[in-house]
């Protein structure tokens, strides 16, 4: 069956350090995968959007690296601060893009960045 | 980027009673809109896919005619959750794509007493 799957309930760093949360998936070939942030009573907020030729992307403090051998996403924020700190889902699409695939939804990440 | 509301942002009901939530997307035009539902410190759920003049796609486990959805414009689509009860109590979100890109609504947290 396809699953995804985020490592990490919950990650805990210090300010200015770079988090790393991890995102793997099997069973899926998907053209491409995004990052959302989601906060408490919110409804997620997009990102960054990798496709599956893409190696890496990144967008000021996040970087996002996509690596379809491993079938794995890591998704970086350098300079970390405690804004940053919400709950990080990564979404895949099932199959190609035809504008009307729904995504599915890792577990997410919890990250605490600490002051 | 892209805007999608919804309405209400919370609603307490009795049990029994239907509810109706809106999902709009405000600058732009969007064929297909989803709805989801999350269970506290869970992730989004798809509960079906919302199509714009045609019924809507069920995922597999949630009544249909429990969960009403119509798609009666290129900018809204209404989730009723009919006969309502307390297991239904959720966090619902909706979503409409602007090409490649899902944009979520806020979300409309449902407490059924």
């Amino acid at each position: 069956s396809q699953k995804i799957e985020q490592n990490s309930e919950a990650l805990n760093i210090q300010e200015g350090k770079t988090a790393t949360l991890t995102c793997n998936y099997t069973n899926y070939s998907p053209a491409y995968l995004q990052w959302y942030r989601q906060d408490p009573g919110r409804g997620p907020v997009f990102l960054l959007l990798i496709r599956e030729n893409e190696k890496e992307k990144r967008k000021e403090r996040l970087k996002v690296t996509f690596d379809t051998t491993l079938k794995q996403s890591l998704f970086h924020i350098t300079a970390s601060q405690p804004a940053d700190s919400a709950t990080y889902l990564c979404a895949l699409a099932k199959g190609a893009d035809t504008g009307r695939r729904a995504l599915t939804f890792g577990s997410g990440t919890r990250l605490q960045v600490q002051p | 980027g892209a805007v999608v509301s919804q309405h209400p942002s919370w609603v307490i009901c009795k049990s029994g009673t239907s509810v109706k939530i809106e999902c709009r997307s405000l600058d732009f035009q969007a064929t297909t809109m989803f709805w989801y539902r999350q269970f506290p410190k869970q992730s989004l759920m798809l509960m079906a896919t919302s199509n714009e003049g045609s019924k809507a796609t069920y995922e597999q486990g949630v009544e249909k005619d429990k969960f009403l959805i119509n798609h009666a414009s290129l900018t809204l689509s209404t989730l009723t959750v009919t006969s309502a009860h307390p297991e239904d109590s959720s966090f619902y979100i909706c979503s409409a794509r602007d090409f490649q890109t899902q944009y979520f609504g806020p979300g409309t947290r449902l407490l059924v007493l």
